[in-house]
């Protein structure tokens, strides 16, 4: 089946720690996206990536780096100066120029902080 | 800035009416607007997609309308279940590299 794996569902990082999140598509998709989303707000685009080995900032990028080296892969490293990491990330992929297309989201990574 | 708002955070509905969320948005003209459906500790689900000159679009007991003039979309469930509850996402494109922007999202209680 295709879709869009998100790893790992469950993540804490410590201070001053990096920590990366994984991103997998098998939807042939050339555009992928990672979302930010705290209870009470929809979701914020962090990074986006229109195709490989370009990725632009989204509303939220600070204190947040990516990298897209293979189509079916976006993942996101969450920096230590990033202050306030705790929240449900969310990431998505969809086909840019065909705007019947939606976005197709994994089920999620969640962060907290120890 | 572009700015869309949901109608409320949480809805309750007896089951079997219709239940009715509304998305309102300012400062744009999106050339469509899309529904989604995200459960506890999931990812959004697409469930329709409606553009700027569609007044309306059905599938199965879900029905979208989009005024452009009023800046709104009405999402309908009828005949609404307890397995309907879940939180639903309006999201709009913004004419740029494809990007959309989503609403704060309805809760939306069925009550059997």
């Amino acid at each position: 089946d295709g879709g869009i794996t998100q790893s790992p569902k469950y993540l804490f990082r410590k201070e001053g720690q990096n920590v990366t999140l994984s991103c997998e598509q098998n939807l042939n998709h050339d555009a992928m996206y990672w979302y930010r989303q705290d209870p009470g707000q929809g979701l914020r685009l962090i990074y986006y990536s229109q195709i490989v080995n370009d990725f632009q900032k989204g509303d939220i990028a600070e204190g947040y780096s990516v990298s897209r080296e293979k189509k079916e892969s976006f993942p996101l490293t969450v920096t230590s100066a990033q202050k306030n990491p705790t929240a449900f990330y969310l990431c998505a992929s969809g086909q840019i120029w065909d705007s019947n297309q939606p976005q197709h989201f994994g089920d999620g990574t969640r962060l907290s902080i120890l | 800035s572009q700015k869309i708002e949901q109608n409320s955070e949480a809805l309750n509905i007896q089951e079997g009416k219709t239940a009715t969320l509304t998305c309102n948005y300012t400062n744009y003209s999106p050339a469509y607007l899309q529904w989604y459906r995200q459960d506890p500790g999931r990812g959004p689900v697409f469930l329709l997609l409606i553009r700027e000159n569609e007044k309306e679009k059905r599938k199965e007991r879900l029905k979208v309308t989009f005024d452009t003039t009023l800046k709104q979309s009405l999402f309908h469930i009828t005949a609404s279940q307890p397995a309907d509850s879940a939180t639903y996402l309006c999201a709009l494109d913004i004419g740029e590299d494809d990007k959309i922007i989503f609403g704060k999202g309805t809760r939306l209680h069925i009550l059997p």
